[in-house]
């Protein structure tokens, strides 16, 4: 969902439980897609990618879908742990040609899991 | 292998004042990125260094902000004179050039309070 002002969208689910967060990206000819995740005190880190031609990819526990139609890119974690307590940032790459640069970010969403 | 390190992790400087942020990027990575992040906002570009060379520059807010990166290693990213709405956090990344889905490794950060 869209954040307001200081207030990040959060997520809060069981642990154990599987999360799924969600990112709208701005620019049709966005053709890579990132997804991140921020601890506190830390910068941003690389959790999964995704290409255009590409509309599901999956990790150790993450799974990123990309819905091209609706410029829509999700990111699921399954078996939510504590550990993954954290502020995910989608980011899409406009600029796409051999790497990362000039990425565009998503507000964030602030995922927060119960013991 | 260290990552991206950035100093001072915290600056606190009176507006009107100069200050300068550096970054030590993971030795080898010809990418060097800043992005910064106001309060509130999403995380934004700043500008692209390929080696020593300016890449892109197109997220600079203004001519009170100069980045430098002397030799292809460190950079450097002054602010002067710093003005109240120049606080967030800054943040570095770099990637390697010439690989496909290179991921860009991000620093911790600087948080800049401008008072």
């Amino acid at each position: 969902g869209e954040s307001v002002g200081l207030h990040l969208p959060t997520l809060s689910v069981q642990e154990g439980d599987n999360s799924i967060i969600n990112c709208a990206y701005s620019n049709s000819a966005s053709d890579y897609f990132i997804w991140y995740k921020q601890e506190s005190g830390k910068g941003p880190q690389f959790i999964i990618d995704i290409r255009s031609n590409m509309d599901k990819r999956q990790g150790q526990r993450v799974t990123v879908l990309l819905n091209k139609t609706v410029k829509h890119l999700s990111l699921q974690i399954a078996a939510t742990q504590p550990g993954d307590s954290a502020v995910y940032f989608c980011a899409e790459n406009p600029n796409y040609g051999g790497s990362q640069g000039n990425l565009i970010f998503g507000k964030g969403t602030k995922l927060s899991v119960k013991p | 292998e260290a990552g991206v390190t950035q100093f001072p992790s915290h600056s606190v400087i009176e507006k009107g004042q100069t200050v300068t942020l550096r970054c030590d990027p993971i030795s080898g990575h010809d990418n060097l990125y800043w992005y910064r992040r106001v309060m509130g906002k999403e995380i934004k570009f700043l500008l692209h260094f390929v080696k020593e060379s300016k890449q892109d520059e197109s997220g600079m807010p203004n001519n009170r902000f100069l980045a430098e990166r002397t030799g292809g290693t460190y950079s450097t990213l002054k602010v002067q004179p710093a003005e109240l709405e120049d606080s967030g956090v800054y943040f570095c990344a770099s990637s390697l050039r010439g690989t496909h889905n290179t991921e860009a490794f991000f620093g911790q950060g600087t948080r800049l309070t401008v008072v």
